[in-house]
């Protein structure tokens, strides 16, 4: 178990570029969350996927933002057109859905957005 | 909606001291409450969570925390603070459907 993996760690773009984050969860964790968080602020739900399934986004998510979970393993999310507004931390998480850690979330390090 | 409370965006407290770091809730029904710390340039941490049982939850590092129905509470504390300690901590309620809200957080300062 190497815990919830996120690449790139640091992600620098200008406005109106295209970005793409992926997010590796723990191994048999079936379900994939991704948040938001800026300074000062709590994390931010976006959505969530159990297994390829992507079963809630947030309003937050625009029409900008895309998610994928093609094989219900790894994730992806896209942030096309950025705008400065999209800097911030994206977080993933992932949870099993039973055993003992059934309902506990676990994080990723983030990857941090910069839109110049 | 279903939220959580940080009053104190900043608990500055002596090594060695108990250390309280409060939280209130606001829910539709029975509520599933975490407790999980950020250190700098890492992800979050869970420390522990209440689902249902007893009111004292125990967790990781040394923490607990109290579920207090009638004041809608659930703080979080530790007998004895340790320097390390310092970091920001979230409390976090689990709304329907499995997606997590998350409070502003509070910043532990532990002075040596």
């Amino acid at each position: 178990d190497t815990g919830v993996s996120q690449d790139p760690r640091h992600k620098i773009t200008k406005r109106g570029q295209n970005v793409t984050f992926r997010c590796d969860p723990i191994s048999e964790h079936n379900r994939l969350y991704w948040y938001r968080q800026t300074l000062g602020q709590g994390p931010e739900f976006l959505t969530y996927f159990q297994n390829e399934a992507q079963l809630e986004k947030s309003r937050l998510l625009s029409d900008r933002f895309s998610a994928e979970r093609p094989k219900g393993s790894f994730s992806t999310l896209e942030i096309q057109r950025t705008e400065q507004g999209d800097s911030a931390m994206y977080l993933c998480a992932s949870s099993p859905t039973g055993g003992i850690a059934k309902n506990i979330q676990y994080f990723g390090a983030g990857t941090r957005l910069s839109v110049l | 909606a279903q939220s959580v409370a940080q009053p104190e965006d900043q608990v500055n407290v002596a090594e060695g001291n108990p250390l309280t770091v409060k939280c209130t809730y606001s829910v539709s029904g029975n509520p599933y409450l975490f407790w999980y710390v950020q250190y700098p340039n890492r992800g979050l941490q869970f420390l522990l969570k209440y689902i249902t049982g007893d009111n004292l939850v125990k967790g990781s590092y040394g923490f607990e925390a109290e579920f207090n129905k009638s004041q809608t509470s659930f703080h979080l504390k530790k007998p004895s603070a340790l320097v390390s300690d310092s970091a920001l901590y979230f409390c976090a309620v689990r709304e329907q459907g499995d997606k997590i809200i998350f409070g502003k957080g509070t910043r532990l300062h532990i002075l040596p």
